[in-house]
C-alpha cells in the first residue's frame, strides 16, 4: 500500500530556511504519470497547494510562493525534499506530503508535520 | 488565498441531506478541469472523498456524491451521520495560475 511520511524541524526561526523530507513507499517516482507534492494548512485555516514534482522531473510551484520554494526528488531513496526560504511566522502550518497522478487529485496523504516559525 | 469559494458551514440532523457548493471561474472549474473533494476529520489529514466530479474511491460510502455544472460543483451527503462531522474541501486546477487550487473549506455539523 502507498504510504508517505514527512520529516523535518518542528520549530524554525524567522528568516531561516525550512527543509522538509517526504519518504514514501508503495510506488516509484520513476513510473510514468506519478507525482509527489506538498500542501500546507495553517492552524484553523484552509489547505494551500505548494509544489509538485513529477516522474519526469517536471516541477510546478504555487505562483505566490515560487521564489521561495524548491522541490527535488531522489528516486533511489524514495524521497522528495521541499525547501522554503525566508520563513515567517505566517508560514506556521501543518505541511503534508501527497501522492498525485495526471488525474490532478491528491489520492494519498502523509500524516502531516506541524512547523512553527518563531524566534 | 483560496480561488474556490465554499460556504463556511452547513448543518443537518441525522438522516437528512446536505449539500456543499464550490464556486470557481472560467479558468478552473469552468475550463473543464476535474473537481475533487476531500474530507478532513478533526485532527487528521485530509482524505480523498470524490474524484473527477462524481467518482468515489474504494471504501467511500455511496451516501457521498458529487456533481458539476458550469463554473460550480457540489458535494451532497445523504443520510447524514454523526461520523460525517468534518471539514470538506473542493479542489481543482487553475490554468491562469498554472497550479492546483483548493476551496475555502466547509465545516459540516450534525445536529
Amino acid at each position: 500500500q502507498i504510504t508517505l511520511k514527512e520529516s523535518g524541524p518542528t520549530l524554525v526561526k524567522p528568516t531561516q530556511t525550512l527543509t522538509l523530507t517526504c519518504t514514501f513507499s508503495g510506488f516509484s517516482l520513476s513510473t510514468s504519470g506519478v507525482g509527489v507534492g506538498w500542501i500546507r494548512q495553517p492552524p484553523g485555516k484552509a489547505l494551500e497547494w505548494l509544489a509538485l514534482i513529477f516522474w519526469d522531473d517536471d516541477k510546478r510551484y504555487s505562483p505566490s510562493l515560487k521564489t521561495r520554494l524548491t522541490i527535488t526528488k531522489d528516486t533511489s531513496k524514495n524521497q522528495v525534499v521541499l525547501t522554503m526560504t525566508n520563513m515567517d511566522p505566517v508560514d506556521t502550518a501543518t505541511y503534508y506530503c501527497v501522492h498525485s497522478t495526471v488525474t490532478t487529485n491528491f489520492d494519498y496523504w502523509g500524516q502531516g508535520t506541524l512547523v512553527t516559525v518563531s524566534s | 488565498q483560496s480561488v474556490l469559494t465554499q460556504p463556511p458551514s452547513v448543518s443537518g440532523a441525522p438522516g437528512q441531506r446536505v449539500t456543499i457548493s464550490c464556486t470557481g471561474s472560467s479558468s478552473n472549474i469552468g475550463a473543464g478541469y476535474d473537481v475533487h473533494w476531500y474530507q478532513q476529520l478533526p485532527g487528521t489529514a485530509p482524505k480523498l472523498l470524490i474524484y473527477g466530479h462524481s467518482n468515489r474511491p474504494s471504501g467511500v460510502p455511496d451516501r457521498f456524491s458529487g456533481s458539476k455544472s458550469g463554473t460550480s460543483a457540489s458535494l451532497a451527503i445523504t443520510g447524514l451521520q454523526g461520523e460525517d462531522e468534518a471539514d470538506y474541501y473542493c479542489q481543482s486546477y487553475d490554468r491562469s495560475l498554472r497550479g492546483w487550487v483548493f476551496g475555502t473549506g466547509t465545516k459540516v455539523t450534525v445536529l
